[in-house]
């Protein structure tokens, strides 16, 4: 079965730098997003890596790695705005995004 | 930028009745539209994929006879929810999938449509 995995939720301070990790195991690999979604909002893309390495945006990186079925989004000088929930969706071989739970971010003063 | 719009933004409805859901592209042509569910706390859950002229793909356990997608032109695609019940009251929203360079294969996603049904 296709399965992925990210952190429930996770608690940084306003500042600081958070990673937030996500595992995966799908019927083939085209690519991964993240998303942004605020609480009773719509996701908002965030990044999309396709091959292995570091994707820098502003505040925002992307890490993959295909070989471990593995990312990372990386947040960092954190904002209290960063307060949401974070989306890990994978592109399948069928070219489908399979979706995580999505890890709860709180951010504290 | 690519701009996805849903109408209506909240409804509430008595048990029985049937509500539609738009979703629009706004700026692009979409091929391709996607229905999700969300409850609260929960992940997006895929209801369905819609494609412009033909009949939309339901995902296991979604009853196509009770959530009726129509994807009739290249820019509206629409959900409509028959025989309300309560237990349908949910967050519903829809994307497009975008086809470009930087991020093949993206979905941009509509403000969402708050289901009650009382």
């Amino acid at each position: 079965g296709q399965n992925i995995d990210q952190p429930t939720e996770m608690t940084a301070t306003e500042g600081a730098i958070v990673q937030i990790n996500c595992t995966y195991q799908t019927s083939g690999f085209n690519g991964l997003f993240w998303y942004q979604q605020h609480a009773g909002e719509a996701p908002t893309f965030l990044s999309y890596n396709v091959l292995d390495g570091l994707e820098e945006k502003g505040r925002f990186s992307s890490f993959l790695s295909r070989s471990k079925g593995y990312s990372y989004l990386l947040l960092k000088e954190l904002q209290m705005k960063d307060s949401a929930s974070y989306l890990c969706a994978v592109l399948d071989s069928n070219y489908q995004l399979i979706w995580g739970a999505g890890t709860k971010l709180i951010i504290k003063p | 930028g690519a701009v996805v719009s849903q109408h209506p933004s909240w409804v509430i409805c008595k048990s029985g009745t049937s509500v539609k859901i738009e979703c629009r592209s706004l700026d692009f042509q979409a091929t391709t539209m996607f229905w999700y569910r969300q409850f609260p706390k929960q992940s997006l859950m895929l209801m369905a994929t819609s494609n412009e002229g033909s009949k939309a793909t339901y995902e296991q356990g979604v009853e196509k006879d009770k959530f009726l997608i129509n994807h009739a032109s290249l820019t509206l695609s629409t959900l409509t929810v028959t025989s309300a019940h309560p237990e349908d009251s949910s967050f519903y929203i829809c994307s497009a999938r975008v086809v470009h360079e930087g991020a093949p294969y993206e979905q941009y996603f509509g403000p969402g449509t708050r289901l009650t049904v009382t």
